[in-house]
């Protein structure tokens, strides 16, 4: 599972709210993602980093920031949820061969 | 950018028999081609990879072919067991920090 975690793994929460989705790897990975994943769209990419404060963004970004300021954590913000980030969140890790290792997922429902 | 098309969407098969799932990609300046595996309730796991100088990969049971001039890339799973059964997903890339994954194929694999 290449050292990953994400916490929550379910949240259920209610339109307007604030909601930061944490990923945390073990094995000192420089690169990290975000993506979200939804039925008949594969998974598409929010963020991503290539160091700690270093981030840029992805595919489908609006309406979300991340942060990094340890190597080992990526956060993921909503800053105000809506229905429509309802989703199942993976975060991934590029590892030493360049492919990318994603982690369990949380399942977000946004009321 | 880049736009991954995926077939079928739903696989079935009868145990032992071989299994092909297809992709097209428009970006001919994609170099990297992962295929994952995701099983109910986890998150995708790379299972092979193949990039732009090779047009062929093996790992045991699996492979990848690569056609760039026609733009398309295929897993091909043989002697079936149902533990294949699961999503696949196929992905291309130019520098892996923008990887586009197909919509998924659903395998099937019956005893």
């Amino acid at each position: 599972d290449a050292g990953i975690t994400q916490s929550p793994r379910h949240k259920v929460t209610e339109t307007g709210t604030p909601v930061t989705l944490r990923c945390h790897q073990t094995e000192n990975h420089r690169y990290m993602y975000w993506y979200r994943q939804d039925p008949g769209h594969g998974l598409r990419l929010i963020h991503y980093s290539y160091g700690v404060k270093d981030t840029d963004k992805g595919e489908v970004s609006d309406g979300y920031s991340v942060s990094r300021s340890k190597t080992e954590d990526f956060l993921l913000t909503l800053e105000s949820a809506t229905s429509s980030q309802t989703s199942v969140y993976f975060c991934a890790i590029k590892g030493s061969e360049g492919g990318q290792y994603f982690g369990p997922g949380t399942r977000l429902t946004v009321l | 950018g880049e736009n991954v098309e995926q077939h079928p969407s739903t696989l079935s098969v009868q145990e032992g028999d071989s299994a092909v799932i297809k992709c097209t990609y428009s970006d001919s300046a994609s170099n990297y081609f992962p295929w994952y595996k995701q099983e109910l309730g986890k998150g995708p796991q790379l299972i092979i990879d193949i990039r732009s100088n090779v047009g062929e990969k093996k790992d045991q049971r699996i492979a990848v072919t690569l056609n760039k001039t026609a733009k398309h890339f295929s897993l091909h799973i043989t002697e079936t067991q149902p533990e294949d059964s699961a999503v696949y997903f196929c992905a291309a890339s130019r520098g892996n920090n923008d990887m586009r994954f197909g919509a998924g194929t659903r395998l099937t694999v019956k005893p």
